[in-house]
């Protein structure tokens, strides 16, 4: 599996505003995930959008994936604080193998 | 779903002690677990992959014979940081796949070193 690269590396918001963060990646995949990590915490997955879909939505989460430009966006709206945490994105081109996770961006979600 | 349980959750121990990490699958079997390493502020960085039955798979540039990889069963992994020292306190995590439920975590162990 390849590393997606997130996009800011941090960002900073208000309760009730939308955070939009970013990710790239260099090699064609066959689906793409988003995880997030609250504080030396485990992992949670939030989404996965496979190659041939364009948009996926759960709660208050949404996802595009614009594999022509090998990109990949992950929206919340109306932030709460309790969406602090780390979100990485995970391209994986081949099934069962280790996913590798990049930097991630950090969220602050501040009342 | 699939659920991998982990433990301990947190653990201190003395330099030059070793240290026994473990990963169940609880309903599910696991032929492949993998383990992350994370310091703080940085990314989970990928340490090795254990396989049922064989030798585990380390990355480029961690010690196999100190972090001892045990995959014994297809429900159970377990790392071993063996002589512990300070700088090997660090946040464990693992996790397997399935088909059917993809990728699932541990919860991850704590591990300081003192």
């Amino acid at each position: 599996s390849q590393q997606g690269e997130e996009d800011p590396q941090a960002l900073s918001i208000q309760e009730g505003e939308n955070a939009t963060m970013n990710c790239s990646y260099k090699t064609s995949i066959n689906n793409l995930q988003w995880y997030r990590q609250n504080s030396g915490r485990g992992l949670v997955h939030l989404i996965l959008i496979r190659s041939n879909e364009r948009e996926k939505h759960s709660g208050r989460l949404r996802v595009t994936l614009d594999t022509s430009k090998k990109s990949s966006s992950l929206l919340i709206t109306a932030s709460r604080a309790a969406d602090t945490a780390s979100y990485f994105c995970v391209p994986s081109n081949q099934a069962g193998t280790a996913l590798i996770f990049g930097k991630g961006t950090t969220l602050s979600v501040s009342s | 779903g699939a659920v991998v349980s982990q433990h301990p959750s947190r653990v201190i121990c003395k330099s030059g002690t070793s240290v026994k990490i473990e990963c169940r699958s609880l309903d599910f079997q696991a032929t492949t677990m993998f383990w992350y390493r994370q310091f703080p502020k940085q990314s989970l960085m990928l340490m090795a992959t254990s396989n049922e039955g064989s030798k585990a798979t380390y990355e480029q540039g961690v010690e196999k014979d100190k972090f001892l990889i045990n995959h014994a069963s297809l429900t159970l992994s377990t790392l071993t940081v063996t002589s512990a020292h300070p700088e090997d306190s660090s946040f464990y995590i693992c996790s397997a796949n399935t088909r059917l439920y993809g990728y699932t975590f541990g919860s991850g162990t704590r591990l300081t070193v003192v």
